[in-house]
């Protein structure tokens, strides 16, 4: 199957600070990417939709300047936790997939464990 | 809008036993998928299994198959023989015409 590359798995940083995450295709275009975020025990929460070489859609509650996405190439896609507090301590795991019909399935990232201290 | 319920939050089963994951939907578009998605401790989501609003037959891989019932929007997922590392939380995820929606999971475990 299709392989998306998540990056770093595994992050702690300062309060105040921000955190890049990266989202790659290795072997496909991903036209649409998705970031999820993930609570201790609970589901995965869309947060946006990212189209290559467009603005992404945040979904209602997300913080746009908060959380800033990039999809600048089909087959990279930024997630950036600008002046993150503790409260954004989370697990957040992307997805991809290139094509539109209903019957693609999206290929995970391995996902990302942020800590804020 | 699109509707997911899991409604087993937890579940057990014993070792080389049979197991059903319940899911239900609610959709208004007229052709979408089903996923099912397992999330060891690790975190990553796995792909299991889909299945096609207009597939007739029920979707089977492996050791997983889904007991499709359209007309009751429900799509179960059957896991035979339960394998010590099949712990873990499991995701049903339909998706129409926008993106896949995931229910709030069933965390399954298998006692040896």
């Amino acid at each position: 199957g299709a392989v998306v590359s998540q990056h770093p798995s595994r992050v702690i940083c300062k309060s105040g600070t921000s955190v890049k995450i990266e989202c790659r295709s290795l072997d496909f275009q991903a036209t649409t990417m998705f970031w999820y975020r993930q609570f201790p025990k609970k589901s995965l929460m869309l947060m946006a939709t990212s189209n290559e070489g467009s603005k992404a859609t945040y979904e209602q509650g997300v913080e746009k300047d908060k959380f800033l996405i990039n999809h600048a190439s089909l087959t990279l896609s930024t997630l950036t936790v600008t002046s993150a507090h503790p409260e954004d301590s989370s697990f957040y795991i992307c997805s991809a997939r290139d094509k539109t019909p209903y019957n693609t399935e999206a290929f995970f990232g391995q996902g990302t464990r942020l800590t804020v201290v | 809008a699109q509707k997911i319920t899991q409604t087993q939050p937890g579940m057990f089963v014993q070792e080389k036993e049979a197991v059903t994951l319940d899911c239900t939907y609610d959709t208004s578009d007229q052709s979408y998928g089903l996923f099912w998605y397992k999330q060891p401790s690790s975190g990553e989501m796995i792909f299991l299994i889909y299945q096609g609003s207009y597939d007739e037959q029920n979707a089977t891989e492996g050791r997983y198959s889904l007991n499709f019932q359209k007309a009751r929007k429900s799509a179960n997922l059957v896991i035979s023989a339960s394998q010590l590392g099949d712990s873990a939380m499991y995701f049903c995820a339909p998706r129409g015409q926008g993106n896949l929606i995931f229910g709030k999971g069933t965390k399954l475990s298998v006692k040896p």
